[in-house]
């Protein structure tokens, strides 16, 4: 059983085109996340969401926006896309709480062209 | 500011030599400090948390908060520890952020 999926697994667009991401998992967790990696493999917290609510937002440009329809889902939305945007996005879930381990999905190679 | 720092990209041994991979922090509380590793086509995973004070898969890390280090050891390096190697540090916010290093490349050859 996956524990923490993302679709699509790869995504290539054009410059200004609109594209989401799906996360769903099935642990049963309160908390999802949605983390960056640059081409530098560096990886950066973009958003959290605890029972469908936001709780961490990064300084991340208003043209990312997460939307959690339930606690088992977190999207992200992303309009008006830049080449800047290439690269992988990592959806993960943990429990609610201080040190709790944090389970993530397979990323989404982003590619903007 | 809170700050986590893997000052090595790349780590290179050989099959059975001992590893060392570096963790430096920067936080003013009693951080959370985890180590995960990215193996070849997989996901992101848990290696090892401090606060269990557990081996893993041969690796071992101690916190020592008077050089805000938290480095990753194992006696005798196997190929298949070869993987990208992330410290990270989560806060006192309750919030689950966790604040990553850059992450280094583990390879060990045969």
């Amino acid at each position: 059983d996956t524990a923490v999926s993302q679709t699509p697994k790869y995504l290539v667009t054009q410059m200004g085109n609109d594209k989401s991401i799906k996360c769903e998992q099935n642990l049963g967790h309160d908390t999802m996340y949605w983390y960056k990696q640059d081409s530098k493999k560096f990886l950066k917290i973009m958003f959290s969401y605890n029972n469908k609510e936001l709780i961490i937002n990064e300084t991340v440009p208003n043209r990312f926006s997460p939307k959690s329809p339930d606690k088992a889902h977190l999207n992200l939305h992303i309009n008006s896309l830049e080449l800047g945007d290439s690269a992988v996005y990592f959806c993960a879930s943990s429990r609610q709480g201080l040190a709790e381990t944090q389970y993530f999905g397979p990323g989404t190679r982003l590619l903007v062209l | 500011a809170q700050r986590v720092t893997q000052p090595e990209k790349l780590l290179s041994v050989f099959k059975g030599a001992p590893v060392e991979l570096k963790c430096n922090y920067s936080y003013s509380g009693s951080p959370e400090l985890f180590w995960y590793v990215q193996y070849s086509r997989q996901r992101l995973q848990l290696l090892l948390r401090h606060i269990s004070r557990e081996s893993i898969k041969g690796f071992t890390a101690d916190l020592n908060k008077g050089e805000t280090s938290f480095h990753l050891k194992k006696p005798f390096a196997q190929e298949e520890d070869s993987a990208m190697y992330y410290c990270a540090l989560s806060g006192s916010s309750n919030t689950g952020k966790l604040i990553f290093g850059q992450g280094t490349t583990l390879q060990v050859k045969p």
